[in-house]
């Protein structure tokens, strides 16, 4: 276990709909990265907050947006979905504020877009 | 902009033996993490390495800092069923994000 957590698991989703998936890093991480990963793929870099702030940003759709709140949690809100949006989402926490350092990554939401 | 080249994409391999893969870089990093990916899971760091030419082992694994600081190997030593998954190696973009190569899929035939 490694003290991340995502939720839901698993959503299944229709085109044009929107949905929001939630993350809670490990006690203490004040940093919070989000990734893609597509079948078959690596995982891609979307977006990176530190204690509330955004740090950087990577390959994030602007149909995509996240935010990350006073408590340290944070939402990664897709919308107007498409079929190429199934992948499984995962996040991961860090302790630093840049991104030299260990990630520990959540089991993963996987989305699935009908 | 910067890049992370992994091989082999795939290996099929027997039990028992050895396997090398290999991640270069565009341009120079300061620190080089493997993880390991088993099915249905998120990633879990193996080893970390902040050193050009560091070697440091984590049981039957052993991965080294390249002395370029542009590559880095992941080796693993009499390999067993349960390494079975995706290898990434990963390093830091801009000193704000964490990115990985496309990764390596071991699978291991008993």
């Amino acid at each position: 276990d490694s003290g991340v957590t995502q939720t839901p698991k698993h959503l299944i989703t229709a085109t044009g709909q929107r949905v929001t998936l939630r993350c809670s890093p490990r006690s203490g991480d004040l940093s919070v990265y989000w990734y893609q990963q597509s079948l078959d793929q690596g995982l891609q870099f979307l977006i990176h907050y530190y204690n509330g702030e955004e740090r950087a940003k990577g390959n994030i759709l602007e149909r995509f947006s996240a935010q990350q709140f006073p408590d340290l949690h944070s939402e990664l809100n897709l919308s107007s979905l498409e079929l190429g949006d199934s992948a499984l989402y995962f996040c991961a926490s860090s302790v630093a504020r840049t991104g030299i350092g260990e990630l520990f990554f959540g089991e993963g939401s996987r989305l699935t877009v009908l | 902009g910067q890049q992370l080249n992994q091989s082999p994409q795939s290996m099929f391999i027997q039990e028992g033996e050895d396997v090398s893969m290999n991640c270069t870089s565009s341009s120079i990093f300061n620190t080089w993490l493997w993880y390991k990916q088993d099915p249905g899971e998120g990633p879990v760091l193996l080893i970390a390495l902040y050193k050009a030419g560091e070697l440091t082992s984590n049981g039957r694994l052993t991965a080294q800092f390249g002395t370029t600081r542009k590559d880095s190997f992941l080796n693993i030593s009499a390999s067993i069923p349960s390494d079975v998954g995706i290898y990434f190696c990963a390093g830091p973009y801009n000193n704000n994000d964490m990115r990985f190569g496309a990764g390596t899929r071991l699978t291991v035939k008993p």
